[in-house]
């Protein structure tokens, strides 16, 4: 079937600086990807829609300049955290449709400290 | 927000089956019911999906009521690698569009 990947699975970085993640769709072409956040015993929640050749649209409560997003090829959508802070510690998944389902990446487990 | 009810958690023991329910009693006519379980700390995974008809691959049957407002997953022998947060989620025929994750229910395996 079709995959998603994402990298890297784990990352802990220090307050104040940036970490990028990246979201692959391995055998497939993806002009729409989308970024989830979910913080512990709690449930996947949207952040923003990434749109290959345009800008992303971020759900509301979302920064936009501290979570950039760039989806610069078909099968590539990244999302950097700007400026991270321990509260941006957090559990971020990518998602790509095909046809009918939607695939997940294994997602990225952020820790700022 | 989610459009689908759930129980919180389950308990099933290994071997048995497990079925779990779900109520979507706003389901509307082009709104497919999709099923995804989450591992923990892994992305969630597919497990089935279906309209009206009741629906059966390698992993889970989908029972859905004739009136579309539950449907029952039943995983038939339930494993200790089943243990995860199960979604019932309501999706209309817009592919492009996302799944709108609701909390779920956690079902534990128990030897």
């Amino acid at each position: 079937g079709a995959v998603v990947s994402q990298h890297p699975s784990r990352v802990i970085c220090k307050s104040g600086t940036s970490v990028k993640i990246e979201c692959r769709s391995l055998d497939f072409q993806a002009t729409t990807m989308f970024w989830y956040r979910q913080f512990p015993k709690q449930s996947l929640m949207l952040m923003a829609t990434s749109n290959e050749g345009s800008k992303a649209t971020y759900e509301q409560g979302v920064e936009k300049d501290k979570f950039l997003i760039n989806h610069a090829s078909l099968t590539l959508s990244t999302l950097t955290v700007t400026s991270a802070h321990p509260e941006d510690s957090s559990f971020y998944i990518c998602s790509a449709n095909r046809d009918t389902e939607a695939f997940f990446g294994q997602g990225t487990r952020l820790t700022v400290v | 927000d989610a459009k689908t009810t759930q129980p919180t958690s389950m308990d099933c023991a290994e071997g048995r089956a497990a079925n779990l329910p779900c109520n979507h009693s706003t389901i509307s006519g082009n709104e497919y019911v999709y099923w995804y379980r989450q591992i923990h700390s892994q992305g969630p995974q597919y497990i089935i999906h279906g309209l009206k008809n009741n629906e059966t691959n390698e992993m889970a049957s989908l029972i859905i009521t004739e009136d579309r407002k539950s449907s029952t997953l039943i995983l038939p022998h339930a494993t200790l690698r089943d243990t995860a947060v199960y979604y019932c989620i309501l999706r209309g025929d817009n592919y492009g569009q996302n799944f709108v994750f609701g909390p779920g229910t956690r079902l534990s395996v128990l030897p």
